[in-house]
């Protein structure tokens, strides 16, 4: 499983964009991307998974450069509600089976 | 939407008791999951379970531990005999069947052993 790196924390402010970057040098050929949001007290969430280029979805959009060493979660306008701590995955995404690892994530402040 | 629940919210149970904590994946899931998440670090993975039987489990899935699927409905995880530091939430999680690869994660069960 590839080592991932993101900052511990980012402060931001309501309806401003949010860019989380995570770095991910050995990420292996078949590795999806996948980002997880954590609200306190409660379970991980699904926000998005990525191979390479642009994913958007509805909550959020996933930008990953030509040599996947490195993604980014952009959250466009943010909320008090977006405050969680996001964190960035890396491992077979296809089937989707596998366990996943969580590092210590990115704990985003947002505030008005 | 479909949801995991989990059963209880808060445990407190003394040390050396028995705890089984209790998981109502989404109905067509096929694959599920513990995880727990000591107060202020990370998500860890303990056990997964397929088919009635665990696929893989961690370090911390020692004798302690044991999964079941008594039912076609609920998914139970037990510690035969608690320890000071089990005390955490413990988060039953899902995933549909092929094709899809979000894990669905409960609300967890917030375990005190005093």
């Amino acid at each position: 499983l590839a080592k991932t790196t993101q900052p511990i924390s980012m402060d931001s402010y309501e309806g401003q964009e949010v860019n989380i970057t995570c770095s991910h040098n050995n990420i292996a050929t078949n590795d999806y991307i996948t980002w997880y949001q954590q609200f306190p007290s409660q379970g991980p969430r699904f926000i998005i998974q990525g191979y390479k280029t642009k994913v958007t979805n509805e909550v959020a959009s996933l930008f990953i450069p030509a040599d996947r060493k490195s993604s980014t979660l952009s959250l466009p306008r943010v909320s008090l509600s977006d405050t969680a701590v996001y964190y960035c995955l890396v491992g077979d995404g296809i089937t989707g089976f596998q366990k996943l690892v969580f590092g210590t994530g990115t704990r985003l402040l947002v505030s008005p | 939407e479909p949801e995991v629940t989990q059963t209880p919210s808060h445990q407190v149970t003394q040390m050396g008791q028995e705890v089984i904590l209790r998981c109502v994946p989404i109905s067509n899931h096929l694959y599920f999951y513990w995880y727990r998440q000591i107060l202020g670090q990370k998500v860890e993975f303990l056990v997964s379970f397929y088919n009635n039987e665990i696929s893989e489990k961690s370090e911390i899935f020692d004798d302690q531990f044991s999964v079941e699927r008594p039912d076609g409905s609920n998914f139970t995880l037990k510690i035969r005999s608690t320890k000071l530091e089990d005390s955490a939430m413990y988060f039953c999680a899902s995933i549909p069947p092929a094709g899809r690869y979000e894990q669905y994660f409960g609300p967890g069960t917030r375990l005190t052993v005093t």
